[in-house]
């Protein structure tokens, strides 16, 4: 079974702070990783991917990826009210037309 | 930017009728996805394309088609509507290489009655 596990939260955070929103999957052979932000009556946007270990950045957003523990993490730093929003973890999981499963999202509400 | 266009923002159909959801992406990929989400379920997959006139079934395809006569149109049908299928749907775009994660057009609230 091909599964994307997210804490469906609210994860709430005070604005400024770091929030982190975490992933786990079941797939060892996954080689390519995506995070979208999904704000409530709207479609997902991508706003990271990742494909190797490690971390990558861009602007106040981190993504790390651990394929030894099948984890991947998404960090926002200096959290702001315009981050509430439901953020997807999706995973390219080996064979099968190489299709994307999503998880079911992590809500997170940044308050000032 | 690519762009995936959904024809309708909100649609209202009665029970039993044929409906048609069309999606139209402008930069040539060659996969295209439909997804239906709901409270609690998550994005599930319905059907997907990898390139024209190729179909396969996701998820949950059961009272749905699909046609890709042209690379950049897929659409969706739901052959009779029944009040189950009120959802919103995604239609989904993506280069064929699994390096590249979906560009999602703005979706479809589609209410059945």
């Amino acid at each position: 079974q091909k599964e994307v596990e997210q804490n469906s939260g609210p994860l709430s955070v005070p604005e400024g702070a770091i929030a982190s929103l975490n992933c786990t999957y079941s797939d060892r052979g996954s080689q390519s990783f995506f995070w979208y932000r999904q704000y409530s009556g709207k479609s997902p946007e991508l706003i990271m991917s990742i494909y190797s270990n490690g971390d990558k950045e861009d602007g106040r957003f981190t993504a790390q990826l651990n394929k030894a523990s099948q984890y991947v993490s998404l960090l926002i730093r200096d959290s702001q009210p315009s981050d509430s929003a439901t953020y997807l973890c999706a995973v390219v999981f080996s064979g099968g037309y190489n299709k994307l499963i999503f998880g079911a999202g992590t809500r997170l509400a940044v308050h000032p | 930017d690519v762009k995936v266009t959904q024809s309708s923002r909100y649609l209202v159909k009665r029970t039993g009728e044929k409906v048609f959801l069309e999606c139209v992406q402008d930069m040539d990929h060659e996969n295209m996805f439909w997804y239906r989400q709901d409270p609690g379920l998550g994005l599930r997959l319905i059907y997907f394309s990898y390139d024209v006139k190729m179909k396969e079934k996701g998820d949950i395809p059961e009272g749905y088609s699909v046609s890709r006569e042209k690379k950049e149109r897929f659409s969706l049908i739901l052959e009779s509507a029944s009040t189950n299928q009120t959802s919103m749907y995604l239609c989904a775009s993506r280069m064929g290489n699994v390096l590249y994660g979906y560009t999602f057009g703005s979706g479809t609230r589609l209410t059945v009655v």
